[in-house]
């Protein structure tokens, strides 16, 4: 089955303790993006990564880490989290090329800090 | 102030009626405005796509229309289920940037018996 999967699905942590959220994808996708999405304000894009080894800045970066080793996967790292990090983080991914490409999402990670 | 402005933020509906979310966005130019749907602690999935010169686009009882002069799109959802119950996001892809997506905050809809 086609998918993207994120481990673990919900955490909760303390401040300034470093956590890696995985993202995976069994689609062969060159795509993949972070997003985090809190209440009334919609999904805002963290990091992307248009392939292996190349990774940019989406419009809030602060606080947080990514790598592209391999072509499915995209982990998440927050090297010393903070309370404002609380959210609902989303990772997917597309192929790239034609327009309108469809991103396809993870199911979520639930991120409490504290 | 956010690119993609939706309305309303949240509304109820009787099943079997129908009902109509909006969609206001200044992102321009752009090359697509997609629909997601997103349920309830799951990841969105795509409802519809339109390009820059499409006017309607349906997928089953979801309906999306466009209106690229006046920067506005609706998604009208026909004998409601409660299967619909959902969040609806907005999504518009700059022309200038494929990967760098504006999202709207969603319209809840609430479906009841």
């Amino acid at each position: 089955e086609a998918q993207v999967t994120q481990n673990p699905r919900y955490l909760i942590t303390v401040t300034g303790k470093k956590l890696t959220v995985t993202c995976s994808q069994n689609m062969n996708h060159e795509y993949m993006s972070w997003y985090r999405q809190d209440p009334g304000l919609g999904l805002r894009q963290i990091y992307y990564s248009m392939n292996v080894e190349v990774t940019d800045k989406g419009d809030v970066p602060e606080g947080y880490k990514v790598s592209r080793k391999e072509k499915r996967n995209f982990p998440l790292i927050l090297e010393s989290p903070s309370p404002n990090q609380t959210s609902l983080y989303f990772c997917a991914s597309s192929l790239l090329g034609d327009r309108g490409q469809e991103q396809y999402f993870g199911p979520g990670t639930r991120l409490t800090v504290t | 102030k956010n690119q993609v402005e939706q309305s309303p933020q949240s509304l109820i509906i009787l099943e079997g009626k129908n009902c109509t979310l909006q969609c206001n966005y200044t992102v321009s130019p752009f090359s697509n405005l997609r629909w997601y749907k997103q349920d309830t602690g799951r990841g969105p999935v795509s409802l519809t796509i339109m390009t820059f010169s499409e006017n309607t686009k349906s997928n089953g009882r979801y309906t999306a229309t466009l209106d690229a002069d006046t920067k506005q799109s609706s998604l009208h959802i026909t004998a409601s289920q409660l299967s619909d119950s959902a969040s609806y996001i907005c999504v518009v892809t700059p022309l200038s940037n494929d990967y760098k997506l504006s999202f709207g905050a969603g319209t809840t809809v609430t479906v009841r018996a």
